[in-house]
């Protein structure tokens, strides 16, 4: 089975504060990829971030952070410094690259961020 | 260079109404997925298009079909709307083979009353 997990629902911070959002994935496939996207009301799906299984290297971009982990399945994304723009619903994703064309994201349910100021 | 984009933004229907959403993919690129995303979910792929031809598909009725014409522009048709159609409906576009690299396009909300 695929599947990604990501367990907080929302959360809520302060202006400035760090937070991190959790993504847990689950996957038999060897080669994948993981991704990030930010959905602000709007609704429009911006690309954060795509890491494939064999780059374990974590990423800084400005104040955003990302920390690959295969031996726990994880890939969560830490947000340095919080501003009210960062403030939208948050996407992790799984892209297996299995034979035959069973190649579709698999999306978790996401998780609310609320800046505040 | 135009990236990918949907009509219309916002679309009302009655329930048992059919409705065509539609997508153009970033200059390039041959191959559209398309999306549903219901209030508080993650999207749920639907299916996805390339040579004209629906090549992988969600678990979603047949009620919901498509299309993808020679300049790779796509279609998507819900027929008999249901009040749980109501969602987002997203377009993502890629070059075949590339799934990894999707653009997404603004989105269609889609209300059934």
């Amino acid at each position: 089975a695929q599947k990604v997990t990501q367990a907080q629902t929302e959360i809520s911070v302060v202006e400035k504060e760090d937070v991190t959002l959790d993504c847990v994935y689950e996957t038999r496939d060897t080669t994948y990829y993981l991704f990030w996207y930010k959905q602000p009301p709007s609704g429009e799906l911006v690309f954060l971030i795509r890491r494939n299984s064999f780059d374990e290297q974590n990423e800084i971009s400005g104040r955003y952070s990302w920390n690959f982990q295969k031996s726990t399945s994880s890939f969560n994304f830490t947000i340095t410094a919080s501003q009210v723009v960062d403030s939208a619903v948050y996407f992790c994703a799984l892209l297996t690259r299995r034979a035959g064309n069973n190649r579709k994201l698999i999306w978790g349910l996401g998780t609310s961020l609320a800046v505040n100021p | 260079d135009a990236g990918v984009t949907q009509s219309p933004t916002h679309l009302i229907k009655t329930r048992g109404q059919q409705v065509t959403l539609r997508c153009s993919p970033k200059s390039g690129h041959d191959t559209v997925s398309w999306y549903q995303q219901a209030l508080g979910q993650g999207p749920q792929f639907i299916f996805q298009y390339y040579e004209e031809e629906e090549r992988q598909r969600g678990n979603f009725p047949d009620r919901f079909s498509g299309h993808q014409f020679p300049n790779y522009s796509s279609e998507l048709n819900v027929n008999a709307l249901l009040l749980g159609d109501s969602a987002l409906y997203l377009c993502a576009s890629s070059l075949r083979d590339t799934e990894y690299e999707q653009y997404f396009g603004p989105g269609t909300r889609l209300t059934v009353t």
